[in-house]
């Protein structure tokens, strides 16, 4: 079956550094990657939609120079969390999908984030 | 008003209970419904596709009410592995990407 793999699985950053994370789709071309943002108890949100080679489309409150996302090839997403912040710890997720009517969505193992 | 509204739970059942999750969306043109699993701090997996006429895969029961704009799973005899949290996720009109329930919180107890 369809496979992201996401790294890395948990990192720990100080404030004021950046992060970055990587999704993969190993045996598949992701055309469209989702990235979402999961805090304690509460539901994913989308963050933004990168379509490959396209500029992201990020979600309402979502800082677009906070949150760099580049899509460049059809297998490899990044999500860059510049200066980061105590409160930007989080799960971060990525979800990918192929263009293809029914092909459906495959997630990645997800990203915790510490800053401190 | 949000996208998706599930009941956040937790559900604490004995194993072998039948246990039902309801969930509503607020945007009738909504064109896919899905039900997702999410263990503590592990990624969403699939669990069912949800259909107009009711789909069933082995204990796990989904039914789609658009009417209503109401999508329910039901658990019959229920295991001490399905203790997870379920999602109710949809996908709006025009888009592929989905939104997501707050979940639900399963215990099954021994």
């Amino acid at each position: 079956g369809a496979v992201v793999s996401q790294h890395p699985s948990w990192v720990i950053c100080k404030s004021g550094t950046s992060v970055k994370i990587e999704c993969r789709s190993l045996d598949f071309q992701a055309t469209t990657m989702f990235w979402y943002r999961q805090f304690p108890k509460q539901s994913l949100m989308l963050m933004a939609t990168s379509n490959e080679g396209s500029k992201a489309t990020y979600e309402q409150g979502v800082e677009k120079d906070k949150f760099l996302i580049n899509h460049a090839s059809l297998t490899l997403s990044t999500l860059t969390v510049t200066s980061a912040h105590p409160e930007d710890s989080s799960f971060y997720i990525c979800s990918a999908t192929r263009q293809a009517a029914n092909y459906g969505y495959t997630f990645g193992s997800g990203t915790r984030l510490t800053v401190v | 008003r949000k996208e998706v509204e599930q009941d956040p739970g937790p559900f604490n059942v004995p194993e072998g209970a039948t246990v039902a999750f309801n969930c509503t969306y607020s945007n009738s043109a909504s064109q896919s419904f899905f039900w997702y699993r999410q263990d503590c701090r592990k990624e969403p997996k699939l669990l069912m596709s949800v259909y107009s006429s009711g789909n069933e895969d082995g204990r796990f029961t989904a039914q789609l009410n658009r009417a209503s704009q109401y999508i329910s799973l039901l658990i019959r005899d229920s295991k001490l592995s399905d203790s997870a949290t379920y999602l109710c996720v949809v996908t709006p009109p025009g888009a592929n990407n989905l939104f997501f329930g707050t979940g639900t919180r399963l215990t099954v107890i021994p």
